[in-house]
């Protein structure tokens, strides 16, 4: 069974303080996605990368950076965190190929007070 | 854009009874279709994947079913049951583009 594992369930930080989440998954998958989800909103793409060092921006990267140095790890950076970056923040992974399934990590829920 | 939607965003219904959650979208041109059903507070779990050559796909009393042309996909519970009170979730992944396209989900309450 692939595990995507994110390292907190929940996280409390202060505006401006600098975040990172971190995902793993252990099925060698090229694709590694972060979401966003918030009520009334659904799931929103923030960054995807196909490949080691490979990014692309999603939907709603203003804020956020990512990285991916090694291929089971994807880390997600709110260089300044703020209060409208409070939410459920969701890790996903995939092999390339176009027939395969998203597999989902636990979620982290995070609060900037 | 593709655009993914799923009607009515909450049910309710009693223990036992047959329902249906609903998806449409508005691009055809899919790879496949993904069922997830999503725990208040937790991630996404994996329910059925249909590619876009598939009809239907089937898991214990789960029935999911695709009809691509008319962009519409239906995920089918039988004897419902309390433990399946959750949110429900459809995925289409689309042949341009990398991203993966959600809808908002069905709440779905099964009452004791």
């Amino acid at each position: 069974d692939v595990k995507v594992t994110q390292s907190s369930r929940y996280l409390v930080k202060r505006t401006g303080e600098k975040v990172f989440l971190e995902c793993v998954q252990d099925m060698d998958h090229e694709n590694m996605f972060w979401y966003r989800q918030d009520p009334g909103l659904g799931l929103r793409l923030i960054y995807f990368s196909y490949d080691v060092k490979m990014k692309e921006k999603g939907d709603i990267p203003e804020g956020y950076s990512v990285s991916r140095e090694k291929k089971e790890r994807f880390s997600l950076i709110l260089e300044s965190a703020s209060t409208n970056q409070t939410s459920m923040y969701l890790c996903a992974s995939s092999v390339r190929a176009t027939y395969s399934p998203l597999h989902f990590g636990n979620g982290t829920r995070l609060t900037v007070t | 854009k593709q655009e993914v939607t799923q009607i009515p965003a909450a049910l309710s219904v009693p223990e036992g009874e047959n329902l249906v959650l609903n998806c449409s979208f508005t691009d055809s041109a899919i790879y496949n279709l993904q069922w997830f059903r999503q725990d208040p507070g937790k991630g996404l779990t994996s329910l059925l994947l249909i590619q876009s050559s598939q009809r239907e796909q089937t898991s214990g009393r789960l029935n999911a079913s695709l009809d691509k042309s008319s962009g519409r996909s239906t995920l089918y519970i039988a004897a419902s049951q309390p433990g399946d009170s959750a949110t429900y979730l459809c995925a289409v992944r689309p042949m341009t583009g990398n991203q993966f396209y959600f809808g908002t989900g069905t709440s779905l309450t099964v009452i004791p």
